[in-house]
């Protein structure tokens, strides 16, 4: 079955601008997180999106970041501004339970 | 607050050598661990959980680990490595009571023929 998808792959964009990273979680996970591994790094928590409770934002580096989740499926990070120390890969996981985390191939984020 | 260490940043093995990737854990709960497996331009991939079943916890592709508590540890190994388990792996520990992951900063394995 299709598993996570993310868009796009990759991203270029300037210092300032605004972009919008999408996910596609597995039908039916009512999990959904975000995180962010930079060059070298292990992966850090940015937020993440459980049925309808209020997601867990605890790992926003930014009030320049945000996501949301519509309809309790595909979900969109907002990075508003860029600034150069946002480049990374971006990840997305979804999860049917507290049991696994299925990932994404991730977006490649680079801000010139 | 919940936590996973991971030890080593690099390990380093001969090809059919035993791998030992070390992890440590802080929580005050019986914790739920994972290890995951990042190879080069792949997505990551669940090697094998732990959650209060069986301490020693068999995985995938041959490898295994035990969940001791008395060292707060889960470790990760396989007795014979090979080319293919060059990769980066991670330590997870889930947050009690929530759907939230902690990940170690990962391990790089490399594997020397």
């Amino acid at each position: 079955g299709a598993g996570v998808s993310q868009s796009p792959s990759n991203k270029v964009t300037e210092k300032g601008k605004d972009v919008e990273l999408r996910c596609d979680p597995i039908s039916g996970h009512t999990a959904l997180y975000w995180y962010r591994q930079s060059l070298g790094q292990g992966l850090e928590f940015l937020i993440y999106f459980q049925g309808n409770s209020a997601p867990d934002k605890s790992g926003l580096p930014s009030d320049r970041f945000s996501a949301e989740r519509t309809g309790g499926s595909v979900s969109t990070l907002t990075i508003q501004r860029t600034q150069q120390e946002d480049s990374a890969v971006y990840l997305c996981a979804s999860s049917p339970d507290s049991s696994e985390q299925f990932f994404g191939p991730g977006t490649r984020l680079t801000v010139l | 607050a919940q936590s996973v260490t991971q030890l080593d940043s690099h390990v380093s093995v001969s090809e059919g050598t035993p791998v030992l990737l070390r992890c440590n854990y802080s929580s005050s709960y019986s914790p739920s661990l994972f290890w995951y497996v990042q190879h080069p331009n792949k997505g990551l991939q669940l090697l094998l959980k732990y959650t209060s079943a069986a301490t020693l916890v068999k995985g995938i592709n041959g490898f295994e680990a035990e969940f001791k508590k008395s060292e707060t540890s889960f470790h990760l190994t396989k007795p014979s490595a090979h080319m293919s388990d060059a990769a980066e792996y991670f330590c997870v520990v889930r947050v009690s009571g929530t759907y939230k992951y902690i990940f170690g900063t990962g391990t790089r394995l490399k594997v020397l023929a």
